[in-house]
């Protein structure tokens, strides 16, 4: 049973260009969480997601970011124009039922904007 | 703001030695989670906390849960080279489905 797969594990991008960022949770599971990593920081919640629904993007900055996670495909958190401050590494969850139950981390993507 | 604050933010302690890392947080909450984090990787869990006095124990490690006082503490016993790592906690707010995590303890285990 392969874990929460994410891609890329490195991402370089431009200031002012898109990042993509894709996450297939664990098989079975169908909650998928976004959470952000800044360095030397824990993890700060974002996004969270079922299929085809946002149910909670408290987290998310209002401009720039969106997320998805459609009936097939994995779920993609999508960063527009970035900034420097974007970068970070950016974790994917998935939990196969709310509350209480663990959620499953991905290896995450490291995203650098130069 | 609901704040989960984790002391200490660093250990470095020698092998062999006991020491405990305390995880207190500002909401109501029954559920409390600990990870452990290696350079570069991904987050693995180590417990699931899901009510009051609850303790969990695996190898080395114990973690418990005091939700009356807010606090998790997580407690190594004879510190090995291995459990060098950064450990966090994540409390689940009551009506949420998000972790909220703590700031993280860097552990790091000399000879």
């Amino acid at each position: 049973n392969a874990g929460v797969m994410q891609n890329p594990r490195h991402l370089v991008r431009r200031r002012g260009q898109e990042a993509r960022l894709r996450c297939s949770p664990m098989k079975g599971h169908s909650h998928v969480y976004w959470y952000r990593q800044l360095p030397e920081e824990g993890l700060k919640f974002m996004v969270y997601l079922q299929k085809e629904n946002i149910i909670d993007e408290s987290g998310m900055p209002k401009e720039r970011f969106s997320a998805e996670f459609p009936k097939e495909g994995p779920s993609i958190l999508r960063i527009q124009q970035v900034v420097r401050g974007d970068s970070a590494a950016y974790f994917c969850a998935s939990s196969p039922l709310v509350r209480g139950n663990i959620q499953y981390f991905g290896a995450g993507t490291r995203l650098s904007v130069l | 703001e609901l704040k989960v604050e984790q002391n200490p933010l660093f250990l470095s302690m020698q092998e062999g030695k006991n020491y405990t890392i305390y995880c207190n947080y500002s909401t109501t909450s029954d559920r409390l989670y600990w990870y452990r984090q290696d350079p570069g990787k991904s987050l693995e869990s180590l417990f699931v906390l899901l009510s009051n006095g609850a303790v969990k124990q695996e190898g080395r490690l114990m973690a418990s849960l005091d939700t009356k006082a807010r606090l998790s503490t997580l407690h190594i016993t004879a510190a090995v080279h291995d459990l060098s790592a950064t450990y966090f906690c994540a409390v689940e707010p009551y009506n949420t489905d998000k972790l909220i995590f703590g700031t993280g303890t860097r552990l790091q285990v000399f000879p």
